[in-house]
């Protein structure tokens, strides 16, 4: 199975700060990777696919990058609705496998 | 609006089943590949099991082979996860989820509110 590997575990930024969440595959994984975020007693929803495609209905402060093995999230301008776990995915093989996800808090 | 609701979780003794259903609605049901994610309390997130548009391939996560089932009934736009010998260990909250390919790959871009399956004496 192919191990995803997300970090930090957790950070706390401040209201209008630049966010940077990383995901590293065991192996490289091309661009199938998605990113999800789930609130506090949510079910996950649906960020980027495809490492870099904005799911509709999401705001444009969330961004992704990367191909291969290494992958980013970026919030630009955190805001207070964005306290959440964020977690990357794998789809290149299966069992699809999830990173152990990143806690997002406001300082 | 695409809409999925799960039922069927509670406390179930160790050993024991319970069978999980998904309804769903505002799309083609018929035509999507189904899956189950499970999250043990306070944990990530775990792939449990995928079953095609029309059951034709079906996967199952190794934790859970041999004990669980998914299946759907396209007529009935549902799915199930039946579970048996449950173990302490299979304690979490189950979510369904519509398994789309937008672009490379395939993802979760629907997700139920999720069932919570307790497995304790």
């Amino acid at each position: 199975d192919i191990q995803m590997t997300q970090s930090p575990s957790s950070l706390s930024a401040s209201v209008g700060d630049r966010v940077t969440i990383t995901c590293r595959a065991s192996q490289s994984i091309s661009n199938y990777l998605n990113w999800y975020q789930q609130k506090p007693g949510k079910a996950p929803k649906l960020l980027i696919y495809a490492a870099s495609n904005l799911q509709t209905g999401v705001p444009s402060r969330f961004s992704g990058s990367g191909s291969g093995t290494d992958f980013t999230l970026t919030i630009n301008s955190l805001q207070p609705e964005d306290v959440a776990t964020y977690y990357c995915q794998q789809s290149y093989s299966s069992p699809p496998t999830f990173g152990q996800g990143t806690k997002v808090e406001i300082k | 609006e695409v809409q999925l609701v799960e039922s069927g979780g509670g406390l179930v003794k160790p050993g024991g089943s319970l069978r999980l259903s998904c309804a769903a609605s505002g799309f083609t049901f018929s035509s999507y590949t189904m899956d189950w994610v499970r999250q043990a309390p306070g944990k990530g997130l775990e792939w449990v099991s995928s079953i095609t548009s029309s059951s034709s391939y079906i996967y199952y996560a190794d934790s859970v082979k041999g004990r669980f089932t998914i299946s759907r009934d396209n007529a009935k736009n549902s799915l199930y996860l039946q579970m048996n010998s449950l173990r302490a260990e299979d304690t979490a909250v189950y979510y369904c989820a519509r398994e789309n390919g937008q672009a490379a790959g395939t993802e979760f871009d629907y997700w139920g509110q999720g069932t919570l399956v307790t497995v304790s004496s």
